[in-house]
């Protein structure tokens, strides 16, 4: 079955420097997402990237993030400098329209200190 | 924007009981997805479920767009089922899903 992979599982990282997370979308999907998840809370919105450009960014995505897909298969986050309040989970997702079902990588694990 | 509630915030349940899981929605939605949060952070996809009723094994899910809200139901609950569970919807193509605060179902031996 097709699935959403993400990589590294876990990163821990010092404050101030650049952090990459890679993910994997679904080969035949269109619609790529980032989405975090503090600990103990509910899962946020940060970008959405369709036809090779942002549709849509949360308030929580400013400057210090950037998305991109350097080739035909990786979507990648990436934050310039990280501070403690980036620690979180981060799950990259895919779809296949936009509309439908959307499917969630098992997420990067990112640990700012 | 839309809101997206979960009740109860919280439920402990004996190994074999049944539960209700309920997720209410504010606004017309064109989407709604069921998830499962297992122990290491996972979003497991249980249903995608827009409107009317689904079964996979033990769970099921309806989904009432009409009056804005969704049901999962666990049957014979295992303690495998513990973790924590979301309902997410979308409202726009392409737009990003909106998440509840989730339901942490605890099922004690």
């Amino acid at each position: 079955e097709p699935e959403v992979t993400q990589t590294p599982s876990h990163q821990v990282t010092q404050m101030g420097q650049e952090v990459i997370l890679r993910c994997v979308p679904i080969s035949n999907h269109l619609y790529f997402y980032w989405y975090r998840q503090i600990l103990g809370q509910k899962v946020e919105f940060l970008v959405s990237f369709y036809n090779n450009e942002i549709s849509e960014k949360s308030e929580i995505f400013d400057d210090q993030f950037s998305v991109e897909r350097p080739d035909g298969s990786n979507f990648t986050l990436k934050i310039r400098s990280t501070k403690l309040e980036d620690s979180a989970m981060y799950f990259c997702a895919s779809s296949s329209d936009g509309y439908t079902e959307a499917f969630f990588g098992q997420g990067t694990r990112l640990t700012v200190v | 924007g839309i809101q997206v509630e979960q009740s109860p915030p919280d439920l402990i349940l004996q190994e074999g009981a049944n539960s209700t899981l309920r997720c209410n929605f504010s606004d017309s939605v064109n989407n709604l997805q069921w998830f499962h949060q297992n122990p290491w952070g996972q979003l497991i996809n249980l249903f995608y479920i827009p409107s009317g009723t689904k079964q996979n094994g033990r769970l099921s899910a309806t989904t009432v767009a009409t009056e804005r809200y969704s049901l999962l139901y666990i049957s014979s609950s295992q303690t495998t089922d513990s973790g924590v569970y979301f309902c997410a919807v979308l409202y726009n193509q392409g737009g990003k899903l909106i998440f509840g605060q989730g339901t942490e179902l605890s099922v004690k031996p």
